[in-house]
């Protein structure tokens, strides 16, 4: 069965420093990955997608993640955080019928002036 | 339209009345999901539609919650006997073809709360 564990469900830094948001996954078979931002009021947006292609995926905003199947993880990182990069970041992992995504329990990115 | 419309924004009920909850996808997309978000618990899988057909129910939490889909486009969320519970709220996502690869669109949710 596949799931999705987010190992941290705050995480608070500073403008300008960098940012880590840790995604372990469990998967039957090659799992899609994905990485959904939700800013406060606003709906979910994806930020970046994992589909066995490049390991290392680049993501609208900066964000980046590398898939690494020996770690089962998938983190997202950002070099410098910016104060617009407060939301709750959610870490996905495709499921094991069509049509289902298995969304973790979030991490909520606090950024400090 | 432009993106996934969902209705209503809000809803204020009493226990034990019945809710329903409209999900507008984007035009041509085949794919429609609803999800609930509830505090602190991510978003949990409720059910998922392929044109009109529901090939994945397996996430509707009782026989008191049901969804339809007519037309391929508009979907229903309907809660029957509304308990206290079942204050969350409520996604609705489409995906053009509904493939596990493809990104989902969301709309903005209704919140509901039940008294």
């Amino acid at each position: 069965a596949q799931s999705v564990t987010q190992l941290d469900s705050h995480v608070s830094v500073s403008e300008g420093t960098p940012v880590l948001l840790r995604c372990n996954y469990s998967s039957s078979y090659s799992p899609s990955l994905f990485w959904y931002v939700q800013h406060p009021n606003k709906g979910l947006q994806l930020l970046l997608k994992y589909t066995s292609a490049a390991t290392l995926v680049k993501g609208i905003n900066g964000f980046e993640a590398e898939f690494k199947k020996s770690e089962t993880s998938f983190h997202l990182t950002k070099p410098s955080a910016h104060m617009s990069d407060a939301a709750e970041y959610f870490c996905v992992v495709s499921g094991g019928s069509q049509g289902n995504l298995i969304f973790g329990k979030g991490t909520k990115l606090s950024v400090k002036p | 339209g432009a993106g996934v419309s969902q209705s209503p924004s809000n809803k204020v009920t009493e226990k034990g009345k019945d809710v329903e909850l409209r999900c507008d996808p984007i035009s041509g997309h085949t794919a429609l999901y609803w999800y609930r978000q509830s505090l602190g618990q991510g978003l949990e899988f409720l059910i998922y539609f392929q044109g009109n057909s529901a090939p994945d129910k397996s996430g509707l939490p009782s026989d008191r919650f049901s969804a339809e889909r007519t037309g391929g486009s508009v979907s229903t969320l309907t809660i029957q006997r509304t308990q206290q519970e079942d204050s969350a709220v409520y996604l609705c996502a489409s995906s053009p073809r509904g493939s596990v690869h493809e990104k989902l669109f969301f709309g903005s949710g209704t919140q509901l709360s039940v008294l």
